[in-house]
């Protein structure tokens, strides 16, 4: 399986505090993305970061990649309750091409 | 921003029922569609990628005719699960990507079936 491994599966924090996932994968890239997925719903496009990039921030959210190590990491600062959902990573897509998702991580962010 | 609409998001049906899916891209055109199975507490495994006009590929272990898609134009697929049985349970989700563009795929919002 192309699978990436992600860590923790599960992680419970209190709002304010800053939550970071981590993301391995196999295989070389050209990019990698991380999506939100809040229960029984869809996915969102959070971030991409490109293989020549090693940081890259959107709001709250900063994400690195690190090509020599296959690893990537998000993190959500100063987090909110709204926060709570499963992060996946994915590698591949654009241009028609399909996704390989992360096991996921589940975030639960308390008040 | 581009919107993928899945419809319906619930279904609850008897066994033996075969049960349609649609995936609709309303802002853009859809040239790739992607089929989606998730377990409670897992990750997406894709099921399936489509092309407009021609026949899907699917993935090692997905049945073709169990797992009917049809992607006729370029804003709808259709999943249809055909004589459905309570192992086909499931939460199924859509995306679709303009394959000219380097754009990330848009997600439907899934849908719940539930076979009795």
């Amino acid at each position: 399986s192309q699978q990436g491994e992600e860590d923790p599966q599960a992680l419970s924090i209190q709002e304010g505090e800053n939550a970071t996932m981590n993301c391995s994968y196999k295989t070389s890239i050209n990019n990698l993305q991380w999506y939100r997925q809040n229960s029984g719903r869809g996915l969102v496009h959070l971030i991409l970061i490109r293989s020549n990039e090693r940081e890259k921030h959107s709001g709250r959210l900063r994400v690195t990649l690190d090509t020599s190590k296959k690893s990537s990491s998000l993190l959500i600062t100063a987090s909110r309750a709204a926060d709570t959902a499963s992060y996946f990573c994915a590698t591949g897509g654009g241009g028609g091409n399909k996704l390989t998702f992360g096991t996921g991580t589940q975030l639960k962010v308390e008040l | 921003g581009a919107v993928v609409s899945q419809h319906p998001s619930r279904v609850i049906c008897k066994s033996g029922t075969s049960v349609k899916i649609e995936c609709r891209s309303l802002d853009f055109q859809a040239t790739t569609m992607f089929w989606y199975r998730q377990f409670p507490k897992q990750s997406l495994m894709l099921m399936a990628t489509s092309n407009e006009g021609s026949k899907a590929t699917y993935e090692q272990g997905v049945e073709k005719d169990k797992f009917l898609i049809n992607h006729a134009s370029l804003t709808l697929s259709t999943l249809t699960v055909t004589s459905a049985h309570p192992e086909d349970s499931s939460f199924y989700i859509c995306s679709a990507s303009d394959s000219s563009s380097n754009q990330p795929q848009h997600f439907g919002d899934g849908t719940r079936l539930s076979i009795l």
